[in-house]
Formats: C-alpha cells, structure tokens, sequence
C-alpha cells in the first residue's frame, strides 16, 4: 500500500494568499484526519471526517480555515487567506473503520506538508 | 474532554540500555485506546505501539513494551536494548471510541540514544 499521500510536502507563501494542502488516504479507510504540529502548541487535531462526513471540526481555527472530502480518496484543508501564525506542519491521517467492525483503530499519517507565510 | 500528559522533555540513554518514557492521561470514557508515536528528525509520525484499554495483557512489539494501569491511568513506554535509530521525540496519544475517534496527544519527550 502506497500509505498515505500529502502534498505539497513544502510550501511557501505570502501573507494573504490562499493555500491548499491535498491529501490522499490509505484505500479502504473511510476516517480521515487533519492535525497541525507547532512549537507553541504541539500536535492538534483541526478536523476530521467519517465516510466522507465532517464528525468534529471543532480544532479549525476561523473562517479562514476549510476542509472538504468530495469522495473516500481525496480531502482538501484550504486556508485564505494566509497569515503568519499560520505556519507549521499539517498532518493528514486515515484509519478503517474500527474494532466495532473489525478494523483497526490506528491512525496512519502522511508525511506533512511544512506550510511557511512569509 | 482528555487530557495527555508527558512529564519528561528530555532523556537520554547509552545505546543498548533500557529506557521507560512516562504518560499519564485522564478521560471519563470507559472504552478508549492508546498509543505511542515515534517523530524522527524525518517529522513522519511513526506507530511505535497501540493498547485497547478493555484488554488487560500489556502490548509488545519486538523492542517494545508498555505498562498499561488502567486505574491509575498510566500508559508507560518502555524501549530495551536501545538503538541509535531510536533517537527521535515520543509522543503519547488517546483516542476515544466511535464519534471520539480524534486523537489527543501529550507535548512529548525527546529521546537521544547516545553512543
């Protein structure tokens, strides 16, 4: 399995332009994550979705903030426009469906995209 | 809502050794699950080891081991015969049943295996 795929894995940009992190689940995974990882505040969860369907969003900072998951293989997090503090690492994770119905509950990350406002 | 804590910033240890990195959480719920991630200086989040809490056997994985108490609502890592490839920060994560399915993580401890 070709894991979890993020893109880009690096991006800069300036202040106020609008950015889009991609990323690709596991196939077969219908639990997607977005985490970001800071010095200031460690790893935190902004979203995440169950088939497709936002379950708690409750990390997504502000209105600049949006995240989207047309179909079981594609999920976008879009921030416009971009600020400073914006900067980190923003982490896409998937897992199956859980012990419940006999999956795993492991979270499976990508490997980052390291976003930089200039 | 949880809570994560990770006590030790920093360890460091002499290659082959044994090292304990320390987790304590708190949570109401009764089913839940636990793990350890390792980041290497790569930044890719790694699984080291997961725990279901309604099963009482701690976990294990070659190298790997934890001391699950669940009344004390500890979750300690344990790592034998240490390798420079472990050098990396450890982070303790919870992750809640169906609808709480987020994972919540401590702030992590930097481990260096030395030489």
């Amino acid at each position: 399995d070709a894991g979890v795929i993020q893109s880009p894995r690096h991006e800069v940009t300036e202040m106020g332009q609008e950015v889009t992190l991609r990323c690709k689940p596991i196939s077969g995974h219908n639990s997607l994550f977005w985490y970001r990882q800071t010095m200031m505040r460690g790893l935190e969860l902004l979203i995440y979705f169950n088939n497709n369907v936002p379950i708690d969003d409750s990390g997504m900072p502000e209105d600049r903030f949006s995240a989207k998951m047309p179909n079981a293989s594609f999920s976008t997090l879009k921030i416009q426009p971009s600020e400073p503090r914006d900067s980190a690492v923003y982490f896409c994770a998937s897992k199956d469906r859980g012990r419940s119905s006999g999956g795993s509950d492991t979270q499976y990350f990508g490997p980052g995209t390291r976003l930089t406002v200039l | 809502a949880q809570t994560v804590t990770q006590s030790q910033p920093e360890m460091s240890v002499q290659e082959a050794e044994t090292v304990t990195l320390s987790c304590t959480y708190d949570t109401s719920e009764n089913n839940y699950y636990l793990f350890w991630y390792k980041q290497p200086p790569s930044r890719q989040m790694i699984l080291v080891i997961r725990q279901e809490a309604y099963k009482q056997q701690n976990a294990t994985e070659n190298r790997f081991s934890v001391n699950f108490q669940k009344a004390a609502k500890s979750f300690s890592l344990k790592i034998s015969d240490s390798q420079l490839g472990d050098t990396a920060m450890y982070f303790c994560a919870f992750a809640g049943d169906f609808g709480n399915e987020k994972l919540t993580f401590g702030t992590g401890t930097r481990l260096t295996i030395i030489p």
